[in-house]
């Protein structure tokens, strides 16, 4: 299994809006509706920011939202904020087995 | 609220067994809904999904560790613990457990240990 494709690095200005791609196939993202989104700030543990492709856990601002079309799901952060720098891992259920991205770093300018 | 905490060896000889346990604080792993899972991250590296096990000892592993690597829960120890055998530099790692609720749970890793370094060197 080949980590999910995202590109390595997004940026952009405070109060900006950005979207991260992940792109699976047909066995993967493109079979189930369980992409969930993760990010990660250096040196502590992933966190759940997006789950079920579209879906929000409690405590996670709404200026994160997800979707998904096909075989790629997207990130997108609305009104970038300082503390959204950080790295952001996507995860499809595989089948029995889970697959992460490839992982993005978000720079705020 | 649920917590996972690991803990083990930070350092392993190459050749050896690299072993983890992962202890489960506000909750129970004999849960029904909830997958314990191990995953790791190279240093400077994504995340990778290892495996993971529901509590009455049914097991997922990750294709490419399916020769090495076991999984498993105490339900006595309220723990789960991971042993990857014949371990080289290339599982040189930083290890997370964390819980996968599925069913009507979030479908997803929605709680993570602090994770644990391990380096394998002689």
């Amino acid at each position: 299994q080949s980590a999910l494709t995202q590109p390595a690095s997004v940026s952009g200005s405070p109060g900006q809006s950005i979207t991260i791609s992940c792109t699976g196939t047909s066995s993967d993202v493109g079979s189930y509706n369980l992409v969930s989104w993760y990010q990660q700030h250096p040196g502590k543990a992933p966190k759940l920011m997006i789950y079920e492709v579209t879906k929000r856990p409690s405590g996670v601002s709404d200026r994160f939202s997800g979707s998904k079309s096909g075989n790629t799901a997207s990130l997108t952060i609305s009104g970038l904020h300082a503390e959204d720098e950080a790295d952001y891992y996507c995860c499809s259920y595989a089948g029995s087995s889970s697959l992460f991205g490839s992982g993005t770093k978000v720079t705020v300018l | 609220q649920v917590q996972l905490q690991e803990s083990g060896p930070e350092l392993v000889k190459p050749s050896q067994t690299l072993s983890l346990n992962c202890t489960v604080s506000g909750g129970s792993v004999s849960s029904s809904n909830y997958y314990w899972s191990w995953i790791r991250q190279h240093p400077g590296k994504g995340l990778e999904w290892m495996g993971y096990s529901y509590y009455s000892g049914s097991t997922y592993y990750n294709s490419s560790l399916k020769s090495r690597i076991t999984i498993s829960v105490d339900t006595s120890m309220n723990q789960f613990s991971l042993r990857l055998s014949s371990v080289t530099a290339a599982d040189t790692a930083v290890y997370y457990c964390a819980r996968w609720a599925f069913g009507s749970g979030p479908n997803a890793f929605d709680i993570w240990g602090q994770g644990t370094m391990v380096t394998v060197s002689s």
